[in-house]
């Protein structure tokens, strides 16, 4: 297991402005992952974390709208750009922690309402 | 399209009741996991089925992987309130690293 922590844990935003999510992991770890769960709904994988390079975004998602770091490997930032009421959702940052069969391990979670 | 459906989405019983959550697929998985995610949480690793066919128990929870490793099932024996949250089964699909979740199923058990 790791212990994640994300920070903020909630925040209310207005449309237009951006926040940045961080992601702070107790070891390092190989594989980071973003998720997004909008309300009442299951999860949808952001993108992959890669450190040192630029993120793998999943369809639907560009980098202009969730610009991703991750300088090492016990560290990443989530940033939502530009926001709307439709990105209040909660994003949630995981680690990989076995590998052959995919097991995530989840931080709590940051709660984002935008007005 | 979900690549993963859960049926039911919604349930709710009364402690004591039994109840079965389904996680179906038209993909073949490698393996395939179950979450449960609380309130203000995140999710929560349950078990990972490997082999078509196995049956893990945890406790008063049994958990099958079909034969064809198409498709999973949950089967929660005497239900109580702290079982009350949401069920999310999980897979990588062939040649990614990254987790699908399914659709999910909310569980409310009323004391």
């Amino acid at each position: 297991s790791a212990v994640i922590s994300q920070k903020p844990s909630r925040d209310i935003c207005q449309r237009g402005t951006s926040l940045t999510i961080q992601c702070q992991v107790d070891s390092q770890v190989t594989m980071m992952f973003w998720y997004r769960q909008q309300p009442g709904q299951s999860l949808t994988l952001i993108a992959t974390a890669n450190q040192g390079s630029e993120a793998t975004y999943e369809s639907g998602f560009v980098i202009d709208k969730f610009p991703i770091s991750r300088p090492n490997l016990t560290f990443s930032t989530l940033t939502v750009s530009n926001m709307s009421p439709e990105d209040s959702s909660i994003y949630l940052c995981s680690v990989l922690v076995r590998q052959n069969t995919g097991e995530l391990f989840f931080g709590e979670g940051s709660r984002l309402t935008v007005l | 399209t979900q690549l993963l459906e859960q049926s039911p989405q919604f349930l709710s019983i009364q402690e004591g009741e039994n109840l079965t959550v389904y996680c179906n697929s038209s993909s073949v998985f490698s393996s395939l996991q179950w979450y449960r995610q609380e309130p203000g949480e995140g999710p929560v690793l349950l078990v990972t089925v490997v082999t078509g066919g196995e049956v893990k128990k945890l406790k008063r929870l049994t958990f099958q992987f079909g034969d064809a490793r198409k498709d999973s099932s949950l089967h929660i024996t005497a239900a109580q309130p702290g079982d009350t949250g949401l069920y999310l089964c999980a897979g990588a699909p062939t040649g990614r690293r990254a987790l699908t979740f399914g659709s999910g199923t909310r569980l409310q058990v009323q004391p």
